[in-house]
């Protein structure tokens, strides 16, 4: 079974503070993470795959298998930051693929 | 040039209504699928669909039914609407559901059931 947590529900911080959005996954196989932005009644968009260790817009994440985390990461939040961010693992490779999605967390940037 | 593009948009309807969310995508992707985004904003998987057969139905009532008439096309039918049936409704696509492939979504469908 795929699972991810979120702890957070909400998350909020000054601008120019650094921020951590935490996820936590629970998978059998070999997992597939990623993030996922909301922002205010929009579609969501794709922010980092692990896969790609890539940076977007400042985040990054890291996938630790020992600790089963994908926590993202911002030196310096901005105000435009302020979104819905979704966890998500993909698994079950085959016709059968599927995001398994956090909760969410609500992220607010305040000026 | 909306990669997946929902209509409508924004759905008001009466409870026991019927109601049809359409779906079209032209990434060239095989695979489609329903999300569902409830009241507290968590997301969670309907249906997949691979080259126009059902490949996930994630305990949904029988009253959605997804309808594929080409792999470009994911169409949701909704029968006797119920209050609880009031959500987001987020299609999404990719190339071919493996492993390693990025689900793009488009940009939701808003129904509200009084």
């Amino acid at each position: 079974a795929q699972r991810v947590t979120q702890p957070e529900k909400l998350l909020s911080v000054f601008k120019g503070a650094p921020v951590e959005l935490k996820c936590n996954y629970s998978y059998s196989g070999s997992p597939e993470l990623f993030w996922y932005v909301q922002y205010s009644r929009q579609r969501l968009q794709l922010l980092l795959r692990h896969i790609s260790r890539e940076s977007i817009k400042g985040f990054t994440a890291d996938l630790n298998k020992g600790e089963t985390s994908f926590h993202l990461k911002k030196p310096f939040a901005q105000e435009e930051d302020s979104a819905m961010y979704y966890c998500a693992l993909g698994g079950s490779g085959g016709s059968n693929y599927k995001l398994t999605f956090g909760k969410g967390t609500l992220l607010t940037v305040n000026p | 040039d909306t990669a997946v593009s929902q209509t409508p948009k924004y759905l008001v309807t009466q409870m026991g209504n019927d109601k049809s969310i359409k779906c079209e995508q032209n990434l060239g992707h095989d695979t489609m699928y329903w999300y569902k985004q409830d009241s507290k904003k968590f997301l969670k998987i309907m249906f997949s669909y691979n080259n126009k057969e059902l490949i996930i139905n994630e305990t949904v009532p029988n009253r959605f039914s997804p309808k594929s008439p080409d792999k470009a096309h994911l169409n949701l039918h909704i029968n006797s609407l119920e209050l609880g049936d009031s959500a987001v409704y987020f299609c999404a696509s990719s190339v071919t559901g493996g492993a390693g492939n990025t689900i793009y979504f488009g940009e939701g469908s808003w129904l509200t059931v009084v």
